[in-house]
């Protein structure tokens, strides 16, 4: 199976930037996709195929990456964007989500 | 609107079968096809299997000995079936709505608020 792997958590401040990484252990070509997951809901779509916005996601969430190495920018951060992020690659059988960076706002 | 809902038993024995439904609305079972997605507490999520738009099935490796998924379109309704239950099969289980785009573009765009399920006697 495909792993993701993406780094278990970060803390910034409101207004600040901030990038959340996916690193895949084989090519996705840009068959990645995000999802934020607030505590006690179901996950959102917010990019699909690397760096497709999503309706009605604010535009200050972007992706980038291919391959391998792909990325989720958050520019500025607002304390709504408290959440666990996930990524999803859809490239390769079975389809397998990362375990997820989770985001904390000072 | 687009709305997925779970349902089914909140506690299942060790070893017994899991039976879910998903009921859908605001969109043709075929026209979209639906997956199961569960997620142990603290845990990444995992799909489990699809039920494409045309009547086919797709299931995760992992799992497929175990699972069985079908559907009702007259009752757009998709129902999860899984054998053997053990603890470690304990989670929220979600069904979502797929999108695909070109070629193995697969995610999920809706999805339903999810249904706990715990393994134990």
């Amino acid at each position: 199976d495909t792993v993701l792997t993406q780094s278990p958590a970060l803390a910034v401040s409101p207004g600040e930037r901030v990038t959340i990484s996916c690193r895949a252990s084989e090519s996705v070509s840009t068959l990645m996709h995000w999802y934020q997951q607030k505590p006690g809901q179901q996950p959102t779509l917010l990019i699909y195929l690397a760096s497709n916005l999503e309706s009605g996601v604010p535009a200050r969430f972007s992706g980038s990456g291919s391959g391998t190495d792909f990325t989720l920018t958050i520019d500025p951060v607002e304390a709504d964007d408290t959440a666990t992020y996930y990524c999803q690659q859809s490239w390769n059988d079975p389809l397998t989500f990362g375990s997820g960076t989770k985001l904390e706002i000072k | 609107q687009v709305q997925l809902k779970e349902s089914g038993p909140g506690l299942v024995q060790p070893s017994e079968t899991l039976s879910l439904t998903c009921t859908v609305s605001g969109f043709s079972l075929t026209s979209y096809s639906v997956s199961w997605v569960r997620q142990p507490s603290g845990k990444g999520p995992e799909w489990m299997g699809r039920m494409w738009y045309d009547g086919d099935t797709a299931y995760n490796s992992a799992l497929k000995s175990r699972l069985s998924i079908s559907r009702d379109t007259s009752k757009n309704q998709v129902f999860l079936k899984m054998n053997s239950l053990q603890t470690d099969d304990t989670g929220t289980y979600y069904c979502t709505r797929d999108r695909v785009r070109y070629y193995r573009g697969y995610y999920f765009d809706y999805w339903g608020q999810g249904v706990m399920v715990t393994v134990s006697s």
